[in-house]
């Protein structure tokens, strides 16, 4: 199985200061046709995951553009660039190159200072 | 708009069965890959199952495989999840999420979940 590894696990952040959150996986995760299955979800207290980006940096709809991903191969990041009090939660990365099983890293917590 | 909504959690002793549904409407279901994902109390996500657009192919996570049931009927729109044999380690929040399909990479929406308890 892939096993996807976040850091931090713990993120306390000043309000609009940017925010980094790293992913890292066991094996490469560029898929047989090229592309590259690792997508970034937010969990808000009490709500369900939202999916923020997909395949490694493309902003789902409704998605503010100061979040955004980049990497390749096993490397990748979120990046916050100014957080707002909205963006407290749970940040989750999650490969779907190698499946089954599809594998989520443990989670970031990020908190304002 | 894309809507999913599960429904048939509640408390259950171990050993016991459970089926969840989930129900969807706002995209046409029967082309879209679906999954089960889920939560523990305080933790992460876990996948648990996912299947093919026409039910033909299934999968699941190792630890419930043998005792857990991933259906679909496309003419209702609706998914299911057969639990059998459930645990304590069972206990969590089970979302549907919207799976795969060309142009949609896996988890792009999800159900509000439905909490499972297994205890005595």
């Amino acid at each position: 199985d892939v096993v996807v590894t976040q850091s931090p696990l713990s993120l306390p952040v000043t309000l609009g200061q940017p925010a980094s959150i790293s992913c890292r996986s066991s094996q490469s995760l560029v898929f047989s046709d090229g592309d590259t299955y690792l997508n970034w979800f937010q969990q808000r207290p009490g709500q369900s995951p939202r999916r923020l980006i997909y395949q490694v940096s493309k902003r789902d709809s409704g998605v503010p553009d100061r979040f955004s991903g980049s990497g390749s191969g096993t490397d990748f990041t979120l990046k916050i660039s100014r957080v707002e009090a909205e963006d407290v939660g749970v940040y989750y990365c999650m490969q779907a190159t190698h499946w089954p099983p599809i594998t989520f890293g443990q989670g970031t917590r990020l908190e304002i200072k | 708009e894309v809507q999913l909504v599960e429904s048939g959690g509640g408390l259950v002793q171990p050993g016991g069965s459970l089926r969840l549904s989930c129900a969807v409407s706002g995209f046409t279901f029967r082309t879209y890959w679906m999954s089960w994902v889920r939560q523990a109390p305080g933790k992460g996500l876990e996948w648990v199952a996912n299947i093919k657009e026409d039910g033909s192919e299934k999968y699941y996570v190792d630890s419930v495989k043998g005792r857990f049931t991933i259906s679909r009927d496309n003419a209702k729109n609706s998914l299911y999840l057969q639990m059998n044999s459930l645990r304590a380690e069972d206990t969590a929040v089970y979302y549907c999420a919207r799976g795969y399909s060309s142009g949609s990479y896996w988890l792009d929406y999800w159900g509000q979940g439905t909490l499972v308890t297994v205890s005595s």
